[in-house]
């Protein structure tokens, strides 16, 4: 299994672009990058996936290098609403038993 | 939309006491997971189940039990509630096949606590 490392927590102000870091040095060859996001009180939801380079959807970019051991989540623009515990998961996306959420990131968005 | 049901928002049991969560899902999808989530810790796996009467334990299987008689519901259990379960619980489903494969669904979780 894969093991992740993302910082504990992050601040930002609105308007601005927060990028949010996940470490993953054992990466294996057929594994994934997936992020969830979390808000209080509700289950987390599917945000973005990769597998190398840039992906990019209608609500966050992901940035992987080309050794594929660190990755970073790229939200533009953030607002109050973005205030969330996001969770970087690396694993083999059809295997049950290789994908584990790490203890995600606390961000808080202030005014 | 994919909707994943919990039977309960929040819960109050006794310790010792036999505690079943549910979980039911629309979308016909083959896999279901259980989750416990503490602060500091993320999510963590307890059971996954990948079809009809089938399971897997996950990381932390001690003192659960899981059933799956149908492929919508997948029912977790705690023989004998304890205080160091008290936690919030998250039921997930995800499809083995096609390109949403990759994307667990996950209710909205239970928060049970045990006294």
């Amino acid at each position: 299994l894969a093991k992740t490392t993302q910082p504990i927590s992050m601040d930002s102000y609105e308007g601005q672009e927060v990028n949010i870091t996940c470490s993953h040095n054992n990466i294996a060859t057929n594994d994934y990058i997936t992020w969830y996001q979390q808000f209080p009180s509700q289950g987390p939801r599917f945000i973005i996936q990769g597998y190398k380079t840039k992906v990019t959807n209608e609500v966050a970019s992901l940035f992987i290098p080309a050794d594929r051991k660190s990755s970073t989540l790229s939200l533009p623009r953030v607002s109050l609403s973005d205030t969330a515990v996001y969770y970087c998961l690396v694993g083999d996306i059809y295997n049950n038993n290789d994908m584990r959420f790490g203890a995600g990131t606390r961000l808080t968005v202030k005014p | 939309d994919v909707k994943v049901t919990q039977s309960s928002r929040y819960l109050v049991k006794r310790t010792g006491e036999k505690v079943f969560l549910e979980c039911v899902q629309d979308m016909d999808h083959e896999n279901m997971f259980w989750y416990r989530q503490d602060p500091g810790l993320g999510l963590r796996l307890i059971y996954f189940s990948y079809d009809v009467k089938m399971k897997e334990k996950g990381d932390i299987p001690e003192g659960y039990s899981v059933s799956r008689e149908k492929k919508e519901r997948f029912s977790l259990i705690l023989e004998s509630a304890s205080t160091n379960q008290t936690s919030m619980y998250l039921c997930a489903s995800r499809a083995s096949w096609g390109g949403g494969a990759y994307e667990q669904y996950f209710g909205p979780g239970t928060r049970l606590t045990v006294t």
